[in-house]
């Protein structure tokens, strides 16, 4: 596997509070994604932080990424309830692995209102 | 218009049956795949096309058929179904030069019995 962590994890957080997610990967990768998927929906890409980025911002996500270590963060700050959902992070290879997503797990977040 | 189609939304389907998945998108994109997800995995790449240029994973290289009669559709074709076909499948779609960046379909639900 891509990815170190095999089985879902699951976080259970009151609304309004922050939350980071980690992930962590064992080959080389140029790009991180990830990815959020809503109960009866498919993924949708969140964020992208390529390896030349440390950090990436995009509303109440922040992404990061250290590249020595090969891991990857997602912090959600304020979370709303809505914000329940499976996040994934995911790379893609290069060369002939182009095209070929590998996602992690992915990490179970239910948000209380 | 971001929208990746996916039918049926849900399949039950008998042992030893085949199945038949379909899934399309008016992105214009040259690049589609298919991923299955089973419950708390990571989605695993099945297969995608670049074009009509068919690229199987090694893995699941007999257990899967896909056609793609036109830029819009793609199918998943299963010869004959067994209970560890059970899972969710997703379709994804991208252009060629921006394969990280895959937009999904809700999934089809596969029941086998």
């Amino acid at each position: 596997s891509q990815w170190g962590e095999e089985n879902l994890q699951a976080l259970s957080i009151q609304e309004g509070e922050d939350v980071t997610m980690n992930c962590s990967y064992k080959t080389y990768t140029t790009v991180v994604q990830w990815y959020r998927q809503k109960s009866g929906k498919g993924p949708a890409q969140l964020i992208l932080i390529r390896s030349n980025e440390r950090e990436k911002r995009s509303g109440r996500l922040r992404a990061t990424l250290d590249t020595s270590s090969q891991s990857s963060s997602l912090s959600i700050t304020g979370t709303l309830a809505t914000d329940t959902a499976v996040y994934f992070c995911a790379t893609e290879g290069r060369g002939s692995a182009l095209g070929r997503l590998h996602f992690g797990a992915g990490t179970q977040l239910i948000v209380i209102p | 218009d971001t929208t990746v189609k996916q039918n049926p939304r849900y399949k039950l389907a008998r042992v030893g049956k085949p199945v038949n998945l379909i899934c399309s998108q008016t992105m214009n994109h040259d690049t589609m795949y298919w991923y299955q997800k089973k419950p708390n995995q990571a989605p695993k790449l099945l297969l995608f096309y670049y074009d009509k240029i068919l690229n199987r994973e090694a893995d699941t290289f007999e257990k899967f058929q896909s056609s793609r009669p036109n830029n819009s559709f793609c199918s998943l074709y299963i010869g004959s179904a067994g209970l560890e076909y059970s899972a969710m499948y997703l379709c994804a779609s991208s252009r060629r030069d921006k394969t990280y960046e895959q937009y999904f379909g809700p999934g089809t639900r596969l029941t086998v019995l």
